[in-house]
């Protein structure tokens, strides 16, 4: 079955820096890719998602990009803030099979003012 | 914004007793889910449900588990006879007319064994 791998599981920036975060996945038919911000006792939230036919994709300060030979994809936020300071999770699907996500084991990202 | 709603936000309960957690998925979704995060690891998959009928389970999702739509709003998970190892948050998700469509979260029950 799929298994995906994500690192670092911390990640500490000043604030206005950048932060990069990254997932490999094992199954080649995983077709989606989304990430989720997890802050502390709240649900999971879905802040950018990718599809296998697509590279890259941006929203504002966030973006994701899917490199589906090496079959990794990566988080990159940029001008961090400290409201960015949250635990950020990773999950590959194949949405042709059911769609289960299969997550990663997070990343605590701690942004300092 | 429409969101998924589960009830009841903290569940304790002695170990061997029998739990129903409950979920509202958003109305016009057709696929719904449930994961468990043990404190402090990964969100885990359990079930996917779709047409009034299991689509995938996991391991975990053993004898001890069920599902049900009991009516057109309502998705719950039972579990039989709970054990110490089933205290975790358990998150219901929905997503809607397709499977390529994001799957959302609700707030999660926090399920506690003693």
């Amino acid at each position: 079955g799929e298994n995906v791998e994500q690192h670092p599981s911390t990640l500490s920036v000043q604030e206005g820096d950048s932060a990069v975060i990254k997932c490999t996945y094992s199954d080649s038919a995983s077709n989606y890719f989304p990430w989720y911000k997890q802050e502390l006792g709240k649900r999971p939230q879905l802040i950018i998602d990718i599809r296998s036919n697509v590279g890259e994709k941006k929203d504002q300060r966030i973006a994701v990009t899917l490199n589906k030979t090496a079959k990794h994809f990566s988080l990159h936020i940029t001008e961090t803030q400290p409201e960015d300071s949250a635990v950020y999770f990773c999950a590959a699907s194949n949405y042709n099979q059911g769609g289960k996500l299969i997550f990663g084991q997070g990343t605590e990202l701690s942004v300092k003012p | 914004e429409p969101e998924v709603t589960q009830t009841p936000s903290h569940q304790v309960t002695q170990m061997g007793q029998e739990v129903i957690l409950r979920c509202v998925p958003i109305s016009n979704h057709l696929y719904f889910y449930w994961y468990r995060q043990i404190l402090g690891q990964k969100v885990e998959f359990l079930v996917s449900f779709y047409n009034n009928e299991i689509s995938e389970k996991s391991e975990i999702f053993d004898d001890q588990f069920s599902v049900e739509r009991p009516d057109g709003s309502n998705f719950t998970l039972k579990i039989r006879s709970t054990k110490l190892e089933d205290s975790a948050m358990y998150f219901c998700a929905s997503s809607g007319q397709h499977l390529n469509q994001p799957q959302h979260f609700g707030d999660g029950t926090r399920l506690s064994i003693l």
